[in-house]
Formats: C-alpha cells, structure tokens, sequence
C-alpha cells in the first residue's frame, strides 16, 4: 500500500502570502490528486496531476490560485496562492493504487 | 455527473448498539463505492470498497456494508459499537469508465459512540 507524506502539516499564514504543500510517495504512480477539505465539510477535489503535464483543474478551482507541479512519479506540490481567510483547509493529497485512494494526513492550513 | 448524499450529519449512539449509516449515490455510470473513516485530527482512512461481486462487503474494525444497485445505497453498519468508533465517516464514489479514480465524496457522518 502506498504511504504518502505531506508537508507542512500545518500552518498559519498571513492574508495575500502563499503556501506551497509538498506530496511525497514511496512508490511511482501516474496520477496524483488533490483534495480540499473546508471546516465541517467534505472533500472537494481540486485537480488531478500527471507528471510531465498539466495539471486538470475541477470546476471552481484554477490554475491562478492553486498552481500543481509534478516534476516526477513520486512528487507533487500544490501552492495556494494570494491566500484569503477562504482558504483556511485541509489540504490533502492523495494517489490510486489496487483500486484504492490512498491518503496523506493533510495539510491543516489557517489563513489569518 | 455523480453525486453521494449522506443523509445523516450526526449520529449519536451508546455503546454496544448497533449503527447504521446511510449513503445513496447517483451515477449514470457503473461505480466503485468506498467507505473511509476520519478520525479527530487524523488522516483518511479506508473502511471498505466495493468493486464488483459480492454485494455484501466486510471491512475493518467490525464494519460491513452491503452494496444495492436497485436502491443505489451503499450503507455501512456495524452490530456492536465501541466508543473508539467516534469520528466522521465518509462514503465515496469513482467513476469506474473513467479510468481516472476521481472520487467524489458525501457530506460525512459524524458518529458519536456514548457511554
């Protein structure tokens, strides 16, 4: 089973700052995703990242704001941008394996 | 477009009772199904999956849940709770044509187990 690590595992960040969350897995896979999770709401997918293209961005969520790259088959950074308190999550970052999503614990971000 | 509606928000139950809790979905499609578990300040964690043959699916921790095609449902049960069952559950879907294992999850189940 796949074991992934997020980092930071949260933060606090200034309005109008950025953040950039790392996504690391110990085996390849060819497709990575990323979900968000509100306060008391469920997970919302952001985008799906395949290496060595762009990312594919669900509706409401856009390049501008959350930038994706994936340099390779085990790596992945999500970057939210410009923050807002709107943006205070959990971010997680998840990949397919077996036919199974395997999760990262999340990143827990709160925008001040 | 798929859809899962998890009807219950919260669920309070004593320990040693036994709990259901719902999902429907909706799909034009066929579907895997999932149920994870989240608990307090953790990570997602699976329960159990369906994704072909028996309809009755047994996951971890005493959890089953049996899969109805005519009723769209996915409900997940377990006979006898314990007070560490207390944390948000959550039901899933995934496109099974699609190929790209999009999940799209329910509102979550928050299961308070009493004492």
């Amino acid at each position: 089973s796949a074991v992934i690590s997020q980092k930071p595992s949260r933060d606090i960040c200034q309005r109008g700052t950025s953040l950039t969350i790392q996504c690391q897995v110990d085996s390849q896979v060819t497709m990575m995703f990323w979900y968000r999770q509100q306060p008391g709401q469920s997970l919302t997918l952001i985008a799906t990242a395949n290496q060595g293209s762009e990312a594919t961005y669900e509706s409401g969520f856009v390049i501008d704001k959350f930038p994706i790259s994936r340099p390779n088959l085990t790596f992945s950074t999500l970057t939210v941008s410009n923050m807002s308190p709107e943006d205070s999550s959990i971010y997680l970052c998840s990949v397919e394996e077996g036919g199974r999503a395997f999760f990262g614990q999340g990143t827990r971000l709160t925008v001040v | 477009a798929q859809s899962v509606t998890q009807l219950d928000s919260q669920v309070p139950v004593f320990e040693e009772a036994p709990v259901e809790l719902r999902c429907n979905y909706s799909s034009s499609v066929s579907v895997y199904l999932f149920w994870y578990v989240q608990y307090p300040n953790q990570g997602l964690q699976l329960l159990l999956k369906y994704l072909s043959g028996s309809t009755l699916v047994k996951g971890i921790n005493g959890f089953e849940a049996e899969f109805n095609k005519s009723q769209t449902s996915f409900h997940l049960r377990k006979p006898s709770v314990h007070i560490s069952d207390t944390a948000e559950y959550f039901c899933a879907v995934s496109d099974k044509t699609s190929g790209t294992y999009k999940y799209i999850f329910g509102t979550g189940t928050r299961l308070k187990v009493l004492a």
